[in-house]
C-alpha cells in the first residue's frame, strides 16, 4: 500500500466553523490531490498540487483552499463549512514519473451540521 | 467539459461468469487510463492501468483500450462474490496533471 494517511478519519462540525483536513505521504511523490466523493457525483477534484507551494484549482474548488509547505503534507481547509460540504474526502498522490498512477488515502468522512 | 461516462449499473453476473465493464471518455488528448475497484466505505484501489491500444491482461482481469473510439473496458473472468464492488474508470487529462473519473459501475456477483 502506498504510504498515505489522512487525518482526521471522521469529523462532525457545525456550519460556519473552519475545518482543516490533512494528507500525509511517505512516498516523496510530487503530485497530491484532494477529491470529494458524493453519491451520484463520483469523485470530483477539489484542488491539486504539483510541488511545494504550487497548487491549482479543480472542478469544485469554491469554498476550499489548500496549502503545501512540505512535500509530504497537503492541507485542505474549509474556511466556513456548509452542509453542502458534507462528504467523503480522499487524498491521492502521483509520482509523475511516467506511469502517473494515482494512489488514494483511506478517506475522511466529514459531516457538517 | 471533459467527461468519463460509465453505466451506473448494477451489473449482475453469476459466480464464474465474465463481467464486462465499459467506459467512454471525451478528452481525445488522454493517453493514460485506469480501472479502480472501490468497496463500500473504502478508498479506490488500482486494478489496472492501460496506455496503448489493445488488450492488457493481469490474472483474471483484462483491460482493453480503443483510442479511435475513445473506449475503455475491463473484463473480469471467473467472477467471484468478492469482486462485488463499484468499479471506477479514470482518464488522465491530455494536458495537465489531473484525472477525470467516471461515476462508477456497481458490480454484483451472485453465488
Amino acid at each position: 500500500d502506498a504510504g498515505i494517511t489522512q487525518s482526521p478519519r471522521h469529523k462532525v462540525t457545525e456550519t460556519g466553523t473552519p475545518v482543516t483536513l490533512r494528507c500525509h505521504q511517505t512516498e516523496n511523490h510530487r503530485y497530491m490531490y484532494w477529491y470529494r466523493q458524493d453519491p451520484g457525483h463520483g469523485l470530483r477534484l477539489i484542488h491539486y498540487s504539483y510541488g511545494v507551494k504550487d497548487t491549482d484549482k479543480g472542478e469544485v474548488s469554491d469554498g476550499y483552499s489548500v496549502s503545501r509547505s512540505k512535500t509530504e503534507d497537503f492541507l485542505l481547509t474549509l474556511e466556513s463549512a456548509t452542509s453542502s460540504q458534507t462528504s467523503v474526502y480522499f487524498c491521492a498522490i502521483t509520482d509523475g514519473g511516467g506511469t502517473d498512477t494515482q494512489y488514494f488515502g483511506p478517506g475522511t468522512r466529514l459531516t457538517v451540521l | 467539459q471533459k467527461e468519463v461516462e460509465q453505466n451506473s449499473g448494477p451489473l449482475s453476473v453469476p459466480e464464474g461468469a465474465i463481467a464486462s465493464l465499459n467506459c467512454t471518455y471525451s478528452d481525445r488528448g488522454s493517453q493514460s487510463f485506469f480501472w479502480y475497484r472501490q468497496y463500500s466505505g473504502k478508498s479506490p484501489e488500482l486494478i489496472m492501468s492501460i496506455y496503448s491500444n489493445g488488450d492488457k491482461e493481469d490474472g483474471r482481469f483484462t483491460a482493453q483500450l480503443n483510442k479511435a473510439s475513445q473506449y475503455v473496458s475491463l473484463l473480469i473472468r471467473d467472477s467471484q462474490p468478492s469482486d462485488s464492488a463499484t468499479y471506477l474508470c479514470a482518464a488522465q487529462e491530455g494536458q495537465g496533471f489531473s484525472f477525470i473519473f467516471g461515476k462508477g459501475t456497481r458490480l454484483l456477483v451472485k453465488p
